[in-house]
C-alpha cells in the first residue's frame, strides 16, 4: 500500500477485556515498530520486528502485552486484561531495511480508550 | 540508552517569522536525526532528517543543523505559515552496531503560527 495502515482507528473497551490492534506496513518494508503515545507526549517504543522475528520487546510494559508478525508483513498488538493506564494512541511504523539510521514511516494509530 | 531533550515545549510566532526548535541527545555514536510533524489526531509525518556526516540540510523553508561536538540539533522553519502549526518531535536512534533499532523521541514542541 501507499502508507502504513492501522485498524481500528478508535477502540473502546471495558477494563478487563482483551483487545487486538492491527498494523499493515508499507509493502516490502523489513522493519516494523510499535510505539505507545500518551496524550501530550512523544511516542515511546514498545517492540520491534525484523521480518517475522521479534528482535526487541524491551518496551512492552507488562506481560499483558503481546505482539506478533507471523508472515513478516501484517502485525498484531494484543493487550490482555486491559487496564485504564493502557489508554493511549498505539502507533505502528515501518522502515525499508533493518538499520537504525533509516527513516521510519508511521501509521495514523489506534486510539485506545479503556473505561 | 539514548536520552533526548527538546526545547521549547511551546512556541508562538507571527506568520512570516522564523521558528527554531532545539534538541540535545546523549549517545555520541548516534548518526541519524529525524524531525516529525504531528497535527492533531494524525500520524507523525517525517519532514526532514540529517545524518551525522553533514552539518546542515535544507528543504525549501525547513532546515536542520547538527552539532556533533555539542550533541545537539535544531529545526529551523522560515517564513512560517498558519499550516505550520502542529507539534514537532525530534528523535535519535540507538548506538549503531547494537541490536536496538527504535527511535527515542523528544517531548515535543507545540508550534502556533499566529495570522
Amino acid at each position: 500500500g501507499a502508507g502504513v495502515s492501522q485498524s481500528p482507528r478508535y477502540k473502546v473497551a471495558k477494563r478487563g477485556q482483551d483487545v487486538a490492534l492491527r498494523c499493515d506496513p508499507i509493502s516490502g518494508h523489513v522493519s516494523l515498530f510499535w510505539y505507545q503515545q500518551a496524550l501530550g507526549q512523544g511516542p515511546e517504543f514498545l517492540t520491534y520486528f525484523q521480518n517475522e522475528a521479534q528482535l526487541d520487546k524491551s518496551g512492552l510494559p507488562s506481560d499483558r502485552f503481546f505482539a506478533e508478525r507471523p508472515e513478516g508483513s501484517v502485525s498484531t498488538l494484543k493487550i490482555q486484561r486491559t487496564q485504564q493506564e493502557d489508554s493511549a494512541v498505539y502507533l505502528c511504523a515501518s522502515s525499508l531495511v533493518g538499520l537504525s539510521n533509516q527513516p521510519q514511516h508511521f501509521g495514523d494509530g489506534t486510539r485506545l480508550s479503556i473505561l | 540508552g539514548e536520552n533526548v531533550e527538546q526545547h521549547p515545549s511551546t512556541l508562538s510566532v507571527q506568520e512570516g517569522d522564523s521558528a527554531v526548535i532545539k534538541c540535545t541527545y546523549s549517545d555520541s555514536a548516534s548518526n541519524y536525526f529525524p524531525w516529525y510533524k504531528q497535527e492533531l489526531g494524525k500520524r507523525p509525518q517525517l519532514i526532514i532528517d540529517i545524518r551525522s556526516n553533514v552539518g546542515e540540510k535544507k528543504d525549501q523553508r525547513i532546515a536542520v543543523t547538527l552539532n556533533k561536538t555539542a550533541k545537539h540539533f535544531s529545526l529551523h522553519i522560515t517564513e512560517t505559515q498558519p499550516e505550520d502549526s502542529a507539534v514537532y518531535f525530534c528523535a535519535a536512534p540507538p548506538e549503531p552496531g547494537g541490536s536496538a533499532r527504535q527511535l527515542t523521541f523528544g517531548s515535543g514542541t507545540q508550534l502556533t503560527v499566529l495570522p
